[in-house]
């Protein structure tokens, strides 16, 4: 059975505090992508990883870095935690070729106060 | 550029009902077509998919048809269960000039008993 896990399912962080995010699969899936899902927004994607060490912006990345190190682990980093980074975050992975789904973590659920 | 439009919700039904979410989109090449489910508190799950015209794609019980004329990929259920509730998204990849997922908004379905 196929899966991509997320570190944390709820975190609540103070406004300012670096914030980790990581991101597990098992399925030895060239990319790796970050969602934040809002209400009325859907997903709009922070960043995108096609290979180790290579990532690639998204729509929204601004207060946002993402680290790939591994190929299975795609971390997001919060340098400077603020309130409107309070959201839901989903990790994603798939085959390199765009006709592949994607296959999604729970999600973390971030409250910044 | 490339988008995905997806009826507003919510949308509310009596089980037993039938079921029809309308998805349009606007892609450049030949985009692969998807949709998935969103339980509560749950990341997304893949729920059918088509990669060219004409696929239909099928999964119990909900049904959708790659409809290059009409650039569509409307999802149908014949009969909708209180276990269907959930949030519904229409997302394409593989459009012509990026690797992105591009997503809906999201349909919010509520199944009354």
């Amino acid at each position: 059975d196929v899966k991509v896990t997320q570190s944390s399912r709820y975190l609540v962080k103070r406004t300012g505090e670096k914030v980790f995010l990581e991101c597990v699969q098992d399925m030895d899936h060239e990319n790796m992508f970050w969602y934040r899902q809002d209400p009325g927004l859907g997903l709009r994607l922070i960043y995108f990883s096609y290979d180790v060490k290579m990532k690639e912006k998204g729509d929204i990345p601004e207060g946002y870095s993402v680290s790939r190190e591994k190929k299975e682990r795609f971390s997001l980093i919060l340098e400077s935690a603020s309130t409107n980074q309070t959201s839901m975050y989903l990790c994603a992975s798939s085959l390199l070729s765009g006709t592949y789904e994607q296959y999604f973590g729970p999600g973390t659920r971030l409250t910044v106060t | 550029g490339n988008s995905v439009t997806q009826m507003e919700g919510p949308v509310t039904l009596s089980e037993e009902a039938f079921l029809t979410i309308n998805c349009t989109y606007t892609a450049t090449g030949y985009p692969s077509l998807f949709w998935y489910v969103q339980y509560p508190g749950e990341g997304l799950q893949l729920l059918l998919k088509a990669t060219k015209a004409d696929d239909k794609g099928s999964n119990k019980g909900f049904e959708a048809t790659y409809r290059k004329e009409t650039t569509s990929f409307h999802l149908e259920k014949g009969s909708v269960q209180v276990s269907d509730s959930a949030v519904y998204f229409c997302a394409l990849s593989g459009a012509s000039g990026t690797y992105k997922y591009i997503f809906g908004t999201g349909t919010r379905l509520k199944v009354l008993a």
